[in-house]
């Protein structure tokens, strides 16, 4: 079965600083999607950025940026200059790509502060 | 504005109770999931429909009920069967289904407690 573990169950950044957010995923396929999912105080959960595994290139989105490691089942979440905004809880998650989003699964998830 | 609609946002029940959530989507999306979150847990799924009049059960199926009789709608039954039902419920759509990339939309949740 697919698995999703997020090491970090908290993490705190200074603002407009640097911070990585870990990912590593226990998966037989090679062709599935990776997903960071944003939780703020609200609890609407947000997408944040997707990656196909098929593409080398890591994803981005504005400040949001991933490091893909394929071959390590790694998908880490770089979040540069950071704002108070960014303040939440982070979710990785893994789909199959034949499976749709169904067979999404979550890890437990990081909560990030960002502190003024 | 399309969206997801949960409601209530906060729910309180007696122990024994069959309990109804409610989700309705706007965005025309044929697939719509239940996912329940614990403290320390990430989401897990209970029950998702691909299309109306079809579902099918998730990770944590048991003690919950669904239907899927309009496209917009995908209520759940939180039944007396459900041991620890006190959690987060939150309700999401995808379209099209049967694509890995089709990313889900969320609603706000509802907050479930039984006592």
């Amino acid at each position: 079965a697919q698995t999703v573990t997020q090491s970090q169950p908290e993490m705190s950044v200074q603002e407009a600083e640097t911070v990585t957010l870990s990912c590593t995923y226990d998966t037989s396929e090679s062709d599935y999607y990776l997903f960071w999912y944003k939780q703020p105080p609200s609890r609407q959960m947000i997408l944040v950025i997707r990656q196909e595994a098929y593409k080398q290139q890591n994803a981005t989105e504005n400040r949001f940026s991933v490091n893909f490691q394929k071959a390590a089942k790694s998908f880490s979440l770089k979040i540069s200059d950071s704002q108070l905004g960014d303040a939440a809880m982070y979710f990785c998650a893994y789909s199959l790509s034949r499976g749709g989003s169904e067979k999404l699964v979550f890890g437990k998830g990081t909560k990030l502060t960002v502190n003024p | 504005d399309g969206g997801i609609t949960q409601s209530p946002k906060y729910l309180f029940r007696k122990e024994g109770q069959n309990v109804t959530l409610s989700c309705e989507q706007n965005l025309n999306h044929d697939a719509m999931y239940w996912y329940r979150q614990d403290p320390g847990q990430g989401l897990r799924l209970i029950y998702y429909s691909q299309i109306v009049n079809d579902f099918q059960k998730g990770d944590i199926a048991e003690g919950y009920s669904v239907s899927r009789e309009k496209k917009e709608s995908f209520p759940l039954t939180v039944t007396s069967a459900q041991k620890n039902p006190t959690a987060f419920y939150l309700c999401a759509s995808s379209s099209p289904p049967g694509q890995g990339n089709s990313p889900l939309h969320f609603g706000n949740g509802t907050r479930l407690t039984v006592t």
